[in-house]
């Protein structure tokens, strides 16, 4: 079945030092999503990038969706302490309203 | 506009026992999927439901049902609860399914004695 992985699965960052995790999907995608969770709540939806080779852009973080439509990343400049969390991907299996699949995330520590 | 209601928000149970859980979706979205989150499992989906019809299933035995009445409200049941069933059950709603934007609720942590 279609996996999702995420790459790092930690990382931990000083404060002002940049972050970048990385989502791949074992089958293309017709959309990515993006979620963070801070510690003890719940996954909040931060984007959602649906053409190939599509790059936004929220404040400090960049989102990029592959051209082949099968990756995705998410970049930060300068890391705060507000960043900490996990960010997971996410992607559905198929048509428009197949089941999504999450990646397992990259938890985030800030030092500061 | 309320967010994404779980109720309760903590809940202790033995084995054996069964569990309801309840979700109140964001007013007008019809979508309501259910994930089970643990440290280990990271978030697992269970199901979906769409116009009080289940549309999506994970791979989950049969001992956790679930339901959507017509105003959209959601339950999930588990039976015969095991140890390995404690976590965080989630759910979430989005206006007509999981292709868009999800909005999760605060979760019910569910823990098995």
């Amino acid at each position: 079945g279609q996996q999702v992985m995420q790459i790092p699965q930690y990382q931990h960052v000083q404060e002002g030092e940049d972050f970048t995790t990385y989502c791949n999907s074992s089958t293309t995608l017709s959309n990515i999503q993006w979620y963070k969770q801070r510690p003890g709540g719940h996954p909040v939806f931060l984007i959602q990038l649906v053409k190939s080779g599509e790059v936004k852009k929220q404040k400090r973080l960049t989102f990029q969706f592959g051209e082949a439509k099968k990756n995705s990343s998410l970049h930060i400049t300068a890391t705060q302490t507000t960043d900490v969390g996990t960010y997971f991907c996410a992607g559905p299996t198929g048509t428009s309203y197949d089941k999504v699949i999450f990646g397992p995330g990259t938890s985030l520590s800030v030092i500061p | 506009k309320a967010g994404v209601t779980q109720t309760p928000r903590y809940l202790i149970k033995t084995r054996g026992q069964q569990v309801t859980l309840s979700c109140s979706p964001i007013s007008g979205h019809r979508s309501v999927s259910w994930y089970q989150q643990t440290p280990g499992q990271g978030l697992q989906f269970l199901f979906e439901y769409f116009s009080e019809t289940q549309r999506n299933k994970g791979n989950f035995p049969g001992r956790f049902s679930g339901r959507q009445f017509s105003n959209s409200r959601s339950e999930m049941n588990v039976s015969t609860l095991e140890l390995g069933d404690s976590a965080l059950y989630l759910c979430a709603s989005s206006l007509l399914g999981n292709n868009q934007p999800q909005h999760f609720g605060d979760g019910t942590r569910l823990s098995i004695l």
